[in-house]
């Protein structure tokens, strides 16, 4: 089965450092999403991207975060300078879309520590 | 502004047992669609079973089913014959229906799910 890959799967970085984190969506899909899990807590809705633009996003998705698909394939969610908070768990999930009961499909995440 | 809530936040049950996991939500909207997702030790999250709020019929998965109390807005999940592999975090979620596919999922706090032997 099609699969939602997410790179690198630990990133670790020091505080006010850029970090890029990856998303290989699967190949017929068209909506895109960011939501991380700070460590014990629940999942967050950060931001929906659909036709190469934002259709949604959280209070926590905030100027110090942006997305793009640079190149049709890779959807990358970049935060410019990392604050101690920002570490979490980020996954990306994506829908095929055409219906609105299509299941969402993420991937295994990556773990974002920062020093 | 839609909010689930699980007051379970751990449960455990015996190998071979049924349980339920509680969740709660309140939402002004009328048409949505409830999920369960499973988070094992690895972090991923797999979807377990979803629930169209218009159909009165309690979705059911294998071992897995939902009792769907729409007026109460109440989503409990029932695991039968429950397995050491069923140990895993489960997260309950929501969606509204009619706003576009690009509609985000609001996720309760989870409960973590232990099984014994």
């Amino acid at each position: 089965e099609p699969e939602v890959t997410q790179t690198p799967s630990h990133q670790v970085t020091q505080m006010g450092q850029e970090v890029i984190l990856r998303c290989v969506p699967i190949s017929n899909h068209l909506y895109f999403y960011w939501y991380r899990q700070i460590l014990g807590q629940k999942v967050e809705f950060l931001v929906s991207f659909y036709n190469n633009e934002i259709s949604e996003k959280s209070e926590i998705f905030d100027d110090q975060f942006s997305v793009e698909r640079p190149d049709g394939s890779n959807f990358t969610l970049k935060i410019r300078s990392t604050k101690l908070e920002d570490s979490a768990m980020y996954f990306c999930a994506t829908i095929q879309g055409g219906t609105e009961n299509s299941p969402l499909h993420f991937g295994n995440g990556t773990r974002l520590t920062v020093t | 502004a839609q909010t689930v809530t699980q007051s379970q936040p751990e449960m455990s049950v015996q190998e071979a047992e049924t349980v339920t996991l509680s969740c709660t939500y309140d939402t002004s909207e009328s048409d949505y669609y409830l999920f369960w997702y499973k988070q094992p030790p690895s972090r991923q999250m797999i979807l377990v079973i979803r629930q169209e709020a218009y159909k009165q019929q309690n979705a059911t998965e294998n071992r897995f089913s939902v009792n769907f109390q729409k007026a109460a807005k109440s989503f409990s999940l029932k695991i039968s014959d429950s397995q050491l592999g069923d140990a895993a975090m489960y997260f309950c979620a929501y969606r509204i229906r009619g706003t576009g596919t690009a509609s985000k999922l609001t996720f309760g706090t989870g409960t973590r799910l232990q099984v014994t032997l």
